[in-house]
């Protein structure tokens, strides 16, 4: 079954500062690649989404990157807030079936 | 808010029993996906359901199980509780199973 990573588990990033996330996965089947912004209590919420026939998306401040060859996919945020603190996860997809979920990152904006 | 609603949000309840999770999805959406989130394990896709019929299938164990009713709504039943299914429980709705989903609150289970 497909395997998702996800690094860093923790990143505090001075407000303003951009932050990176990085997930790899196994399987050269998924073709789809959400991420979702978790914050304490809530369930997890869509942010950004790419499908495996485009390289990069962006939607103001969020951007995500496509790597096929390499199976890997980020997530960028530039000019980040204190809101922007939260539990991100990404997660991989063939044709929206099972959904396999990276580990998580915890973002912590600094004021 | 998503427009998923989970029912009930807490639920305390002892070793060896059952209970259900209940799920409304969003209005319109066909394709019903339930998660579960626990400290060890993080995110886990359980089962999917599209229109009344099993979908696809995860990491679900045998004790538990889900359906779809004619009126979308869907039940995740948990049984012979242990201690280790404590953990957060998400549902999740989507349209139709080649779009995003959005998910719910949670019900968070407590088994003692």
């Amino acid at each position: 079954g497909e395997n998702v990573e996800q690094h860093p588990s923790t990143l505090s990033v001075q407000e303003g500062d951009s932050a990176v996330i990085k997930c790899t996965y196994s399987d050269s089947a998924s073709n789809y690649f959400p991420w979702y912004k978790q914050e304490l209590g809530k369930g997890p919420q869509l942010i950004i989404d790419i499908r495996s026939n485009v390289g990069e998306k962006k939607d103001q401040r969020i951007a995500v990157t496509l790597n096929k060859t390499a199976k890997h996919f980020s997530l960028h945020i530039t000019e980040t807030q204190p809101e922007d603190s939260a539990v991100y996860f990404c997660a991989a997809s063939h044709n929206f079936n099972k959904f396999y979920f990276g580990s998580g990152t915890k973002l912590n904006v600094k004021p | 808010d998503s427009g998923v609603t989970q029912t009930p949000k807490h639920l305390i309840t002892a070793t060896g029993q059952r209970v259900t999770l209940r799920c409304s999805p969003r209005s319109g959406d066909l394709s019903v996906y339930w998660y579960q989130q626990s400290l060890d394990q993080g995110l886990q896709f359980l089962i999917q359901y599209y229109n009344g019929e099993e979908r696809a299938k995860g990491n679900i164990l045998e004790r538990f199980s889900a359906q779809q009713f004619p009126d979308l709504h869907s039940e995740l039943n948990l049984s012979s509780l242990e201690l280790g299914d404590s953990a957060l429980y998400f549902c999740a709705s989507s349209a139709d199973p080649n779009t995003e989903a959005f998910f719910g609150q949670g019900t968070r289970l407590t088994v003692v």
